[in-house]
């Protein structure tokens, strides 16, 4: 089955330090990955997604994430973390083109950056 | 601006009384989608539309209504809402390209919804 796993509810990060948020994936074909972030009492927001070429992929806010097919991993990063990420990070993804863009999405992570 | 507007964002009502929540969205986009966010559960789709007269069940359709008359607008109807109902709800829009690229969603601010 088609699957999206966030294992951590949870991550803690002292500002400026680095920061990764974890996502694993189990599709069928080649998956178009993404990764939305939730701000308090807001919308989802896009940051960035990896269809194909280049493993590591930059977003918005200075994330990056970098896709690792052997591992079904689409870690999201960041070098220095502000006190302005703490929010809620989800993960989708999607088989292929032809799935009519229903994402399967991932349960989220707390991202809580301390000063 | 581009966005998705959602109304009402709050709405406290009783079970068994019809409500609509209404989105509609200003970037001319195809495709339309209502999720529900619920505590450890992320979000799961409850209707989609990929154009005008086009909708499809997601994976919680139970309870839920939607038409899609207008490319703009999506609402989603509640005939007789009941408790587990309660929830935060997200509408959220997408351009449908040609080599079926992806498009990023545009999500609304949310509605938050509770049934007593």
């Amino acid at each position: 089955a088609q699957s999206v796993a966030q294992p951590e509810d949870q991550v803690n990060v002292a500002e400026g330090n680095p920061l990764t948020v974890k996502c694993t994936y189990s599709v069928s074909g080649n998956p178009y990955l993404f990764w939305y972030v939730q701000y308090p009492n807001r919308g989802l927001q896009f940051l960035l997604k990896y269809i194909t070429g280049d493993n590591l992929v930059k977003g918005s806010y200075g994330f990056e994430a970098e896709f690792n097919k052997s591992q079904t991993s689409f870690h999201l990063k960041k070098p220095s973390a502000l006190v302005s990420d703490s929010a809620l990070y989800f993960c989708a993804v999607r088989d292929n083109p032809d799935s009519n863009y229903q994402l399967i999405w991932g349960a989220g992570t707390k991202l809580i950056i301390k000063p | 601006e581009a966005q998705v507007t959602q109304n009402p964002r709050y709405l406290i009502t009783v079970t068994g009384k019809k409500l609509t929540v209404t989105c509609s969205q200003n970037m001319n986009h195809e495709y339309m989608s209502w999720y529900r966010q619920d505590p450890g559960l992320g979000l799961r789709q409850i209707y989609y539309s990929m154009n005008v007269e086009v909708t499809d069940k997601g994976d919680v359709p139970e309870g839920y209504k939607v038409s899609r008359k207008e490319k703009r607008n999506f609402p989603l109807i509640l005939e007789s809402p009941s408790p587990n109902q309660t929830s935060l709800y997200f509408c959220a829009s997408s351009s449908l390209g040609l080599a079926g690229d992806t498009g990023e969603l545009f999500f609304g601010e949310g509605s938050r919804l509770t049934v007593l």
